[in-house]
């Protein structure tokens, strides 16, 4: 089957970096996405990665190694708003996106 | 705002109750997607319309009838629903299903359901 892990939950300190891990087992690989969701909000798209390497954009980045099925989403200077649920989401070779439970990161001042 | 609005966005109803979910995107795009989310849960795909044509249905139970009008609108039918379909409900939409392997979604607020 298709599987898609990331931790529950994490607690990390406003201006501090976190690292939030994903890794998955599909079947084929065309893409892995991170979105961010506040409660009771919509998700929204934060990054994109379907090759190998670090993709920054400000304070966020995302990593992929495709022979290690594994992703990170790294999170510098952590401000309060940032306390969210962070979704990683692989889309398989039929196209469809598979989506992990989600991570909810509290920030704590 | 992502461009998708979902109403209602908080919905109370009683196992014998119809209620319909509305979706509408304002993109331009080509398909639009349902999901169910479930606390601690992946989201999990109910459907899938691109081009107005149904592409997905992953084995939802009949008592959800999706509808897809026109490229715009897409609606979620409910029916003798059950407690354990309480959730929230999302939509989403993306210019179109399969062109591409960036096929980035954007999803609706969603609809808070409860069924009592």
């Amino acid at each position: 089957g298709q599987n898609i892990d990331q931790p529950t939950e994490m607690t990390a300190t406003e201006g501090a970096i976190v690292q939030i891990n994903c890794t998955y087992q599909t079947s084929g690989f065309n893409g892995l996405f991170w979105y961010q969701q506040h409660a009771g909000e919509a998700p929204t798209f934060l990054s994109y990665n379907v090759l190998d390497g670090l993709e920054e954009k400000g304070r966020f980045s995302s990593f992929l190694s495709r022979s290690k099925g594994y992703s990170y989403l790294l999170l510098k200077e952590l401000q309060m708003k940032d306390s969210a649920s962070y979704l990683c989401a692989v889309m398989d070779s039929n196209y469809q996106l598979i989506w992990g439970a989600g991570t909810k990161l509290i920030i704590k001042p | 705002e992502t461009g998708v609005t979902q109403t209602p966005r908080h919905l109370v109803m009683g196992m014998t109750n119809k209620k319909s979910l509305k979706c509408e995107q304002h993109l331009g795009h080509n398909a639009m997607y349902w999901y169910k989310q479930s606390a601690k849960k992946p989201l999990e795909l109910m459907f899938v319309y691109n081009f107005k044509e149904q592409t997905e249905n992953n084995s939802v139970p009949s008592r959800f009838s999706p509808e897809c009008p026109n490229s715009s609108h897409l609606f979620l039918h409910l029916h003798t629903l059950q407690p354990e379909d309480s959730a929230l409900y999302l939509c989403a939409s993306s210019q179109d299903q399969d062109q591409s392997s960036y096929n980035e979604q954007f999803f609706g607020p969603g609809t808070r359901l409860t069924v009592l």
